[in-house]
């Protein structure tokens, strides 16, 4: 089975500072890694998904994640955080049995 | 509007009193799930299906049943709650499995006293 970590379960930053959320997984094979945000009272929305043709992946609302096989990272990025990126964020990987692993989340602050 | 639906939104219930929860997808989607969220813990998967009458178990099944008689509908059903499992519950459905995005209905939170 996978598992996916995420570092920090809380989150905090300015307005206009850079958003580093960590995701770690478990798999020696690479799954297929996705970044999803929730928003209160709400389902999860996509926001990007590592397709394996670049290890640079963009998303929505500015957001990108770097695919590093030899850390087995997908950390997720944004230049310069919005009053708006206030959110629980979650990192999920699937493999090729078609199951879905979460990470834990992590909720993001911005803070005026 | 593609969209998953998910009723009721909310659900209050006594222990060992049958329920179920539905699901249902407007975008011809092979695959739908079941998924619960609790603090700390994110998102588990409970039970998942690529197609019509194929079902599978996720990481946390126990206590739960679901079937595929339909394409668009995937009911999840609780025949003897338990107040462990109180909890948010969500369905999503993709195009085909895992190499495939999901898309996720509003959750459905469930009290089980």
């Amino acid at each position: 089975a996978q598992s996916v970590t995420q570092l920090g379960s809380h989150v905090s930053v300015s307005e206009g500072a850079l958003v580093l959320l960590r995701c770690n997984y478990s798999s020696s094979v690479p799954p297929y890694l996705f970044w999803y945000v929730q928003y209160p009272n709400q389902g999860l929305q996509l926001l990007l998904k590592y397709t394996s043709a670049a290890t640079l992946v963009k998303g929505i609302n500015g957001f990108e994640a770097e695919f590093k096989k030899s850390e087995t990272s997908f950390h997720l990025t944004k230049p310069s955080a919005h009053m708006s990126d206030a959110a629980e964020y979650f990192c999920a990987v699937s493999d090729r049995l078609n199951k879905f692993y979460f990470g834990s989340g992590t909720k993001l602050n911005v803070k005026p | 509007e593609a969209q998953v639906t998910q009723n009721p939104r909310y659900l209050i219930t006594v222990t060992g009193k049958k329920l179920t929860v539905t699901c249902s997808q407007n975008m011809n989607h092979e695959y739908m799930s079941w998924y619960r969220q609790d603090p700390g813990l994110g998102l588990r998967q409970i039970y998942y299906s690529m197609n019509v009458e194929v079902t599978d178990k996720g990481d946390v099944p126990e206590g739960y049943k679901v079937s595929r008689k339909e394409k668009r509908n995937f009911p999840l059903i609780l025949e003897s709650p338990s107040p462990n499992q109180t909890s948010l519950y969500f369905c999503a459905s993709s195009l085909s499995g895992g190499a495939s995005p999901l898309h996720f209905g509003n959750g459905t939170r469930l009290t089980v006293t």
